[in-house]
């Protein structure tokens, strides 16, 4: 079964530069989370997707980040303009949620951004 | 919010012997609890939960005990292999809504051969 997948890799910037990270989730996984993991932190939900919609995107700093997932397929994180507090790794992560249960909860391998 | 605290951040031990890693919570309507390993440059992989209806669940070398009164959960890992190095997070939620987890720092395990 294919992962997650995420891309780019690595990520360089200026700061006040923009960025956009992509990710496509697990065929069939309806919901979809962005995360943001700080260097010596653990992931920081960013935002919750199911299908196309967003469920919580109550830590996401939306002054200068969006997120999208127009099909209900893959997603995009945007950063505008970049910060350079914003060096992380932004994880992406999907699974199949039946309103109980969790199943088959993945991470991707993630997105290196360091904001010089 | 729920805040997760995680010790120590790093731990050291030497080849077969025991690693035990300790989490305390804050939100007591937490009922699941899952442990991740990371090795460096890969991502997060789930390698043992339990939830608040059970006090330990093992899987091989690993277990996980919880208690909900004091509101803190471990790991163990014992006969440690060199393999085994990696960060290990551990993290609380809600209901069963893995995605939606409080994540611990993480604790940075060095299995020396």
């Amino acid at each position: 079964e294919a992962g997650v997948a995420q891309s780019p890799r690595y990520k360089i910037i200026e700061k006040r530069q923009s960025v956009a990270f992509w990710c496509n989730p697990i065929s069939g996984h309806a919901t979809l989370y962005w995360y943001q993991q700080i260097l010596g932190q653990g992931p920081k939900l960013l935002i919750q997707f199911q299908n196309n919609g967003v469920v919580d995107d109550s830590q996401l700093p939306k002054d200068r980040f969006s997120a999208e997932r127009l099909k209900g397929v893959d997603s995009t994180l945007k950063i505008q303009p970049a910060k350079l507090e914003d060096s992380a790794v932004y994880l992406c992560a999907s699974s199949f949620w039946d309103k109980t249960t969790n199943y088959g909860y993945t991470f991707g391998s993630g997105t290196r951004l360091t904001v010089v | 919010g729920e805040n997760v605290e995680q010790h120590p951040s790093t731990l050291s031990v030497q080849e077969g012997d025991s690693a035990v890693i300790k989490c305390t919570y804050s939100d007591s309507a937490s009922n699941y609890f899952p442990w991740y390993k990371q090795e460096l440059g890969k991502r997060p992989q789930l390698i043992i939960d339990i939830r608040s209806n059970v006090g330990e669940k093992k899987d091989q070398r690993i277990a996980v005990t919880l208690n909900k009164t004091a509101k803190h959960f471990s790991l163990h890992i014992t006969e440690t292999q060199p393999e085994d190095s990696a960060v290990y997070f551990c993290a609380a939620s809600r209901g069963t809504n893995a995605g939606k987890s409080t994540f611990g720092d993480g604790t940075t395990l060095t299995v020396k051969p």
